[in-house]
């Protein structure tokens, strides 16, 4: 079954604590992305990779950081420094010249 | 700057009422524009491209250069059209990265 799959679906985090969101693809996907979706807000770039070893910024990666060691996973770590990390957190995938995306189902991280 | 404008959180019709999904876009250069619908408890997923000019589950959407807008329009809603809807442009700078708006809820009434 290919696709784009997301773990956990629900994570909590301790106030100072880093947590690592895991995104793995079998798409076979140069291009992948981190997004943030909060009410009202819609979906917001965390960051993105075109290749492997290779990632960029996007518009709120602050608190945030990635790795791209394999073309399969990019998993997202929300760092200490995040103050306000409660958030939905969706994984998306992209074939090279195409500009459609693939989304996993998501990770809801909360505070304790 | 590029930016998505959806100016309505929610937009609530009866069943076989037209719909439109309003989107504005500021781009500076050829736009990319796409929807894309997340139905209850499901993935979001692409609903149309504007360069396909294609009708998804009735959905068509045209791009108004002069406007700047790119609205989602269905002449007859039925239930199961009830979702979250965003509104996306394909940012320039030689990184593929969408855009999103904030996204309208439908609902659709029986």
């Amino acid at each position: 079954d290919g696709g784009i799959t997301q773990s956990p679906k629900y994570l909590f985090r301790k106030e100072g604590q880093n947590v690592t969101l895991s995104c793995e693809q079998n798409l076979n996907h140069d291009a992948m992305y981190w997004y943030r979706q909060d009410p009202g807000q819609g979906l917001r770039l965390i960051y993105y990779s075109q290749i492997v070893n290779d990632f960029q910024k996007g518009d709120i990666a602050e608190g945030y950081s990635v790795s791209r060691e394999k073309k399969e996973s990019f998993p997202l770590t929300v760092t200490s420094a995040q103050k306000n990390p409660t958030a939905f957190y969706l994984c998306a995938s992209r074939d090279r010249g195409s500009e459609k995306l693939f989304f996993g189902s998501g990770t809801q991280l909360s505070v304790l | 700057a590029q930016r998505v404008t959806q100016p309505e959180k929610l937009l609530s019709v009866f069943k076989g009422a037209p719909v439109e999904l309003k989107c504005n876009y500021s781009y500076s250069g050829s736009p990319e524009l796409f929807w894309y619908v997340q139905y209850s408890r499901q993935r979001l997923q692409l609903l149309l491209r504007h360069i396909s000019r294609e009708s998804i589950k009735g959905f068509t959407a045209d791009l108004n250069k002069g406007e700047t807008s790119f609205h989602l329009k269905k002449p007859f809603a039925q239930e199961e059209d009830s979702a979250m809807y965003y509104c996306a442009i394909l940012s320039s700078g030689g990184y593929n990265k969408l855009i999103f708006g904030a996204g309208t809820r439908l609902a659709v009434h029986p």
